[in-house]
């Protein structure tokens, strides 16, 4: 079965330089979150998009930005990257009038340095 | 909003020993509960979920969790572990369509 695809899995960048992360949800899902793991840290939730519309929003640094595109994609752009920036970063998705139940991509390894 | 507490962050137990971690959630609303598996250098897993019904959930590879509700409690069991266990365990309480994670649990199974 198709499964979230996240690009690039693996991205290392120096301080204040910018990424951009991208997720594929899983086909016919049209919710999209996004979470950060940093090391040794359970995720914290940053942002998601249900119909590419932000649907709800949470620590997600003023310095980041994203958006859900008509193809339902996802990408999260990161700008004046900071040390603390370096982490796994997780896009999961849920389909269209379900989504109590999250499917998570594999997640970009982010390293700053 | 919601938070999860998850206790006993580092587990070590030998192979077919029986392992339980424990949850507890706080959320004012109607509650969803997971337990994710995530396998070193890996993503998350779901592992089991809980949205009504029978409070006593199977999940895969042989582990289940309690729903309950009087304790705001959902944990985690495995009757006889294996060494293919050793990995972090993360409990997660869904709120606002948002996923709340514990700190989790690194488990390591000694063969």
């Amino acid at each position: 079965a198709a499964g979230v695809i996240q690009s690039p899995r693996h991205l290392i960048k120096e301080k204040r330089e910018t990424a951009t992360l991208k997720c594929y949800p899983i086909p016919r899902h049209d919710t999209v979150y996004w979470y950060q793991q940093g090391p040794g840290q359970d995720p914290q939730f940053l942002i998601s998009f249900y119909e590419k519309m932000q649907s709800d929003k949470g620590s997600i640094p003023d310095r980041f930005s994203a958006q859900q595109f008509s193809d339902y994609h996802s990408e999260l752009n990161m700008s004046s990257l900071e040390l603390g920036d370096s982490a796994l970063y997780f896009c999961a998705s849920t389909p269209p009038g379900v989504s109590y139940e999250q499917y998570f991509g594999p997640g970009t390894r982010l390293t700053v340095t | 909003a919601q938070s999860v507490s998850q206790h006993n962050h580092h587990v070590i137990l030998s192979e077919a020993a029986s392992l339980e971690l424990g949850c507890n959630y706080s959320y004012g609303g109607t509650v969803n509960l997971f337990w994710y598996v995530q396998y070193p250098g890996q993503h998350l897993q779901l592992l089991l979920k809980y949205f009504s019904g029978d409070p006593l959930v199977k999940g895969i590879k042989g582990f289940e969790a309690e729903f309950i509700k009087s304790k705001f409690s959902f944990n985690l069991r495995k009757p006889s572990v294996q060494w293919s266990d050793t990995a972090e365990y993360f409990c997660a309480v869904r709120g606002n369509n948002r996923l709340a994670f514990g700190k989790g649990n690194q488990v390591v199974v000694i063969p």
